[in-house]
């Protein structure tokens, strides 16, 4: 059972480019997250997802956009990088409790 | 929106010490309360939860916490920390909606 998994772990991006981060559940919850996590900071909320079709924003959206076609995926875009979304991100999905990814680690320079 | 306060941004302990970790949230209904732990390098994972019944709710590896309604509080205890417990501790609060928000982060330091 592989949980929540993320690709990539590790990547570095220049400023103006896009990318998107993958997040896949296989726990077929229909709660799942992506959030950022900076020092000292804590986790912030980006966007979640109640379910397929159905995304809504959290605390700090700007300069993201989300999809989820699918129960199991909630990729998370990046379209135009910029160094302050240099972070760690990280996506989890609920059923009772969350459930975390590994994590991916972005530096946008 | 509800808001989560962590007081405590860095604690140094030593072996055998005894642990709490403070936690408020902003939010006047009915609650979900989580504690979460991240070691070094890791992703989080769950200490503890609270929904409902008793306000004393035990975890993993000997960690417990309690909720004080009254107070908006839900602080970590741990009789004898171990140097393994070093890690940063995350509370969370789910009020009832579909996100959740977390505190900043304790990040604890046990000393062998």
């Amino acid at each position: 059972n592989a949980g929540v998994t993320q690709t990539p772990k590790f990547r570095i991006l220049k400023i103006g480019q896009s990318m998107t981060l993958q997040c896949t559940q296989d726990m077929n919850h229909n709660y799942m997250y992506w959030y950022r996590q900076d020092p000292g900071m804590g986790l912030k909320l980006i966007y979640y997802s109640v379910g397929a079709g159905i995304t809504d924003k959290g605390e700090v959206p700007n300069g993201y956009n989300v999809s989820r076609s699918t129960t199991e995926d909630f990729p998370l875009r990046l379209e135009l990088a910029a160094p302050s979304q240099t972070s760690v991100y990280f996506c989890a999905s609920k059923g009772t409790v969350q459930y975390f990814g590994a994590g991916t680690r972005l530096s946008v320079l | 929106a509800q808001s989560v306060s962590q007081h405590n941004h860095h604690v140094i302990l030593s072996e055998a010490a005894s642990l709490e970790l403070g936690c408020n949230y902003s939010y006047g209904g009915t609650v979900n309360l989580f504690w979460y732990v991240q070691y070094p390098g890791q992703h989080l994972q769950l200490l503890l939860k609270y929904f409902s019944g008793d306000p004393l709710v035990k975890g993993i590896k000997g960690f417990e916490a309690e909720f004080i309604k009254s107070k908006f509080s839900f602080n970590l205890r741990k009789p004898s920390v171990q140097w393994s417990d070093t890690a940063e501790y995350f509370c969370a609060v789910n009020a009832g909606n579909n996100d959740m928000r977390f505190g900043a982060g304790t990040r604890l330091t046990v000393k062998p």
